[in-house]
């Protein structure tokens, strides 16, 4: 099993949509995870940590539920320039590697 | 602030020609390195990564090599291209501080790679 998977998308949406990306890991010890944007022949660059509690930044939510093993990302009143790649990224323990999805793709169409 | 330095942006090879691409990271000291390959459509695969100086670990076993010759210099080396090098190369880093938590990787700004 893949320690971090993701729906590969495409996802397709109007401007104005609120837009839903899931992110499922396989390792129930998982301390740290992030959310990455990665537009089209660019590196990935942090969009947002995700935290316990759930974090908001904008239109932007990141949740976590540990009982199921996922990590969320909620895209709200989307925009054309939200267009881009969406990884998500999970570390084991403190210091140690991250574990990347490979990645959903979000297109909004005006 | 930190920064990370990756060149070339882009590389034009022959097969079985050498390879070497660096990356260095500036504002902080010993950070953590990792190189990936992302080939087209595909996810990032990591390829190497350092704790430290002189110390490379690898998780795919392949013709490509890493050194680390000094604290926030990180190299990526081949002796012999092959086809299947093709890609988009990204070094990463980041804090080796143990005291750190919820620290995420910052990545450069990649070298694409054809192999021709």
């Amino acid at each position: 099993r893949k320690e971090v998977e993701q729906d590969p998308g495409p996802f397709n949406v109007p401007e104005g949509a609120t837009v839903a990306f899931n992110c499922t890991y396989s390792n129930s010890a998982s301390q740290s995870f992030f959310w990455y944007r990665q537009d089209c022949r660019k590196e990935p660059k942090l969009l947002m940590s995700v935290y316990s509690s759930g974090n908001e930044d904008g239109r932007f939510t990141a949740q976590l539920n540990r009982a199921s093993q996922y990590i969320s990302l909620l895209i709200r009143d989307s925009k054309l320039s939200d267009s881009a790649t969406y990884l998500c990224a999970v570390r084991r323990s403190t210091l140690g590697r991250l574990y990347f999805g490979r990645g959903t793709q979000l297109t909004v169409w005006p | 602030s930190q920064t990370i330095h990756q060149w070339p942006a882009t590389l034009v090879q022959p097969v079985g020609s050498p390879l070497s691409l660096e990356c260095t990271v500036e504002g902080t000291s010993n950070p953590n390195l990792y190189w990936y390959r992302q080939a087209a459509g595909r996810g990032l695969q990591l390829l190497f990564y350092s704790v430290g100086i002189g110390q490379i670990s690898s998780e795919v076993p392949q013709n490509l090599s890493a050194s680390r010759p000094q604290d926030r210099q990180f190299i990526l080396s081949s002796k012999k291209l092959l086809l299947s090098d093709s890609g988009f190369y990204l070094c990463a880093w980041s804090t080796g501080f143990r005291g750190a938590r919820n620290q995420p990787q910052h990545f450069g700004d990649g070298t694409r790679l054809s192999i021709l």
